[in-house]
């Protein structure tokens, strides 16, 4: 397809346990973004992605988390000692820079 | 980081009625984005608001946006079933074009 894809599209791990998200922009945008959906909070930032730049981490919750892009296109997201507050959907978005972004249909963790 | 104030949270209507659901903060918006959410999907852009006062269509759905930029306002008219989801407002920011999102409203409309 065109569009974003993320894979899982559902994750249910145990609390401790490390877990790697992915998204697959859409090919030849040059910016990614990760978001996080909860309950409480809303749709909050984590971090931003643009061609060979060094990554905007500002929204990064803590240290538990990371991301990576290889190539300028594929990223993980890695949640390292999973607690329960990290269950949420988390969003992957890509986009030309400054222009729309798109989100895909993000990974529904649930830590237990 | 500017904070986006969303009201209502939630609205449970029925087919045919007519809603507006709000977004304000305390600071001016550089610019303004609306999107809808439906459940088990991704947001999608609905409209961009730029100019303070101006006013964009998209068939039933009217968004307006503050003459001094601190707030906007997306009126839907004779709803129907298929608007059901969540409707947020969100702002870019910085160079990066991040975005801060309000909380959002949740919208039910009852066939």
């Amino acid at each position: 397809g065109a569009g974003v894809s993320q894979s899982p599209s559902n994750k249910v791990t145990e609390k401790g346990k490390d877990v790697e998200l992915r998204c697959d922009p859409i090919s030849g945008h040059t910016a990614l973004y990760w978001y996080r959906q909860s309950l409480g909070q809303g749709l909050e930032f984590l971090i931003y992605f643009q061609g060979n730049s060094a990554p905007d981490k500002s929204g990064l919750p803590s240290d538990r988390f990371s991301a990576e892009r290889t190539g300028g296109s594929v990223s993980t997201l890695t949640i390292q000692r999973t607690q329960q507050e990290d269950s949420a959907v988390y969003l992957c978005a890509s986009s030309i820079q400054g222009t729309i972004q798109y989100f895909g249909a993000g990974t529904r963790l649930s830590v237990l | 980081t500017q904070l986006l104030e969303q009201s209502p949270q939630f609205l449970s209507i029925q087919e045919g009625e007519n809603l507006t659901v709000y977004c304000n903060s305390s600071s001016v918006f550089s610019s303004l984005q609306w999107y809808r959410q439906e459940p088990g999907e991704g947001p999608v852009l609905l409209v961009t608001v730029v100019t303070g006062g101006e006013v964009k269509k998209l068939k039933r759905l009217t968004f307006q946006f503050g003459d001094a930029r601190k707030d906007s306002s997306l009126h839907i008219t004779a709803a129907q079933p298929g608007d059901t989801g969540l409707y947020l407002c969100a702002e870019p920011q910085g160079g990066s074009e991040k975005l801060v999102f309000g909380k959002g409203m949740k919208l039910t409309v009852n066939p």
